[in-house]
């Protein structure tokens, strides 16, 4: 059964600190998106790639956080340094370009102290 | 105003009964309409898709989307315990997964 696979699944960190979040997306989609979950503003779309090169990223704080795509299986999200308002939950979701069914993995909770 | 507005309830009813969810929307070059359910501690799962304004069904399900207004609504009929779930509206302009806009979610309580 197809998945998009998130690690960790819950991460705990001081501010300062920084954190790497993981994404493999379903074989053969060649989209991947980021997006940040708060109660507050809902999700967020944080950078999206297609084919592996970058597409938008004008969702992320790019003086902290960078996304990136070293492979077609691996997807990285890094925030350095981490503040306390970066707490929130990081899903990663891949898709064929072209559909509209995007297929999310479960998160990351991050909480940064 | 927020390009999509979304109740975020909690919305409580009871086993058996329909269920009404909705969203309006800002954007008219939105073409292509999305329901996605959110179990706790999950990531979002697809539940409906539209293109076209009137209605869609799929089982206890049924989108409907009224272009005209720029609002969206999902029934859910025979409503059960395991529909208890935040339930996302999505909106697209292009047609494609590029460049989806959620609306926060309305948190559904289904009671037995």
């Amino acid at each position: 059964d197809a998945r998009v696979t998130q690690t960790p699944r819950h991460k705990v960190t001081e501010m300062g600190q920084e954190v790497t979040m993981r994404c493999q997306p379903i074989l053969g989609h060649n989209t991947v998106f980021w997006y940040r979950q708060t109660m507050m503003q809902g999700l967020e779309l944080l950078a999206y790639f297609r084919n592996r090169a970058p597409l938008d990223d004008s969702g992320m704080p790019k003086d902290r956080f960078s996304a990136e795509m070293p492979d077609a299986t691996l997807a990285t999200l890094k925030i350095q340094p981490s503040e306390p308002r970066d707490s929130a939950v990081y899903f990663c979701a891949s898709g064929d370009s072209g559909r509209e069914k995007l297929f999310f993995g479960s998160g990351t909770q991050l909480s940064v102290l | 105003q927020k390009e999509v507005e979304q109740d975020p309830g909690p919305l409580s009813v009871p086993e058996g009964a329909i269920v009404s969810l909705n969203c309006t929307y800002s954007n008219s070059a939105f073409q292509y309409f999305m329901w996605y359910r959110q179990y706790s501690r999950k990531g979002p799962e697809l539940l409906m898709y539209t293109y076209s304004s009137g209605n869609k069904e799929d089982g206890r399900f049924t989108a409907q989307v009224d272009k005209s207004s720029k609002y969206i609504s999902l029934f859910i009929r025979d409503s059960q315990p395991s529909d208890s779930a935040t339930y996302l509206c999505a909106i697209d302009s292009g047609g494609g997964a590029d460049g989806l806009t959620f609306g926060k979610g309305t948190h559904l309580i289904i009671q037995p």
